[in-house]
């Protein structure tokens, strides 16, 4: 099947920094992706849709100017967390669909776990 | 709004038995995918249904689709503790959903020896 890297899979950093998380499709274009986060025992919660060459999608209560989406091209996306906070912590994962593919599946990145200390 | 329970959301079988995770949504649906997660670990895809009546078995596990009820179904089949994980039921609604994926809570399962 198709394949989603994310970099880094973990980061800690300091309250009041940015940090940034790669999504990359290794082997297929991706004009979608998407962004999830997942509190500790709870499903995904999807953030965003990214979508290349435009603005991301954002769901309700999900803040724009603080989870920053840039897809800039057909194999990436990165999701910037803005002036962290500790309540920020958690695991993200991206995922894309490839459209080449019969089913129109997702294929899930390995995840980054972000602590924000 | 589409909405996707699961039932039960924690289980604890002992090597050997049988079980079904169920997964119920609310609209109608174009496919439904089922997951499994492991501790620490990203989504590994198992299953993808397209259509009503599909089933799909893997090792232990079976799948099935039922578009009329909405329901669609995980069994387990004399479970081992390589089946310990999480699970997870999701709805796609690609026309008019964005092509975004409703998940539900997840099904934990713990298998005993």
């Amino acid at each position: 099947g198709a394949v989603v890297s994310q970099h880094p899979s973990w980061v800690i950093c300091k309250s009041g920094t940015s940090v940034k998380i790669e999504c990359r499709s290794l082997d297929f274009q991706a004009t979608t992706m998407f962004w999830y986060r997942q509190f500790p025992k709870q499903s995904l919660m999807l953030m965003a849709t990214s979508n290349e060459g435009s603005k991301a999608t954002y769901e309700q209560g999900v803040e724009k100017d603080k989870f920053l989406i840039n897809h800039a091209s057909l194999t990436l996306s990165t999701l910037t967390v803005t002036s962290a906070h500790p309540e920020d912590s958690s695991f993200y994962i991206c995922s894309a669909r490839d459209p080449a593919s019969g089913t129109y599946e997702q294929y899930f990145g390995p995840g980054t776990r972000l602590t924000v200390t | 709004e589409l909405k996707v329970e699961q039932n039960p959301l924690f289980l604890s079988m002992q090597e050997g038995k049988n079980y079904t995770i169920y997964c119920n949504y609310s609209t109608t649906s174009d496919r439904l995918y089922w997951y499994r997660q492991d501790p620490g670990k990203s989504l590994e895809s198992l299953f993808v249904l397209l259509s009503n009546g599909a089933v799909k078995q893997e090792g232990r596990l079976m799948a099935s689709l039922d578009t009329k009820a909405r329901l669609s179904t995980l069994h387990i089949t004399a479970a081992v503790h390589d089946l310990s994980a999480t699970y997870f039921c999701a709805v796609d609604i690609l026309l008019t959903n964005a092509g975004k994926s409703t998940f539900g809570d997840g099904t934990t399962l713990t298998v005993k020896p």
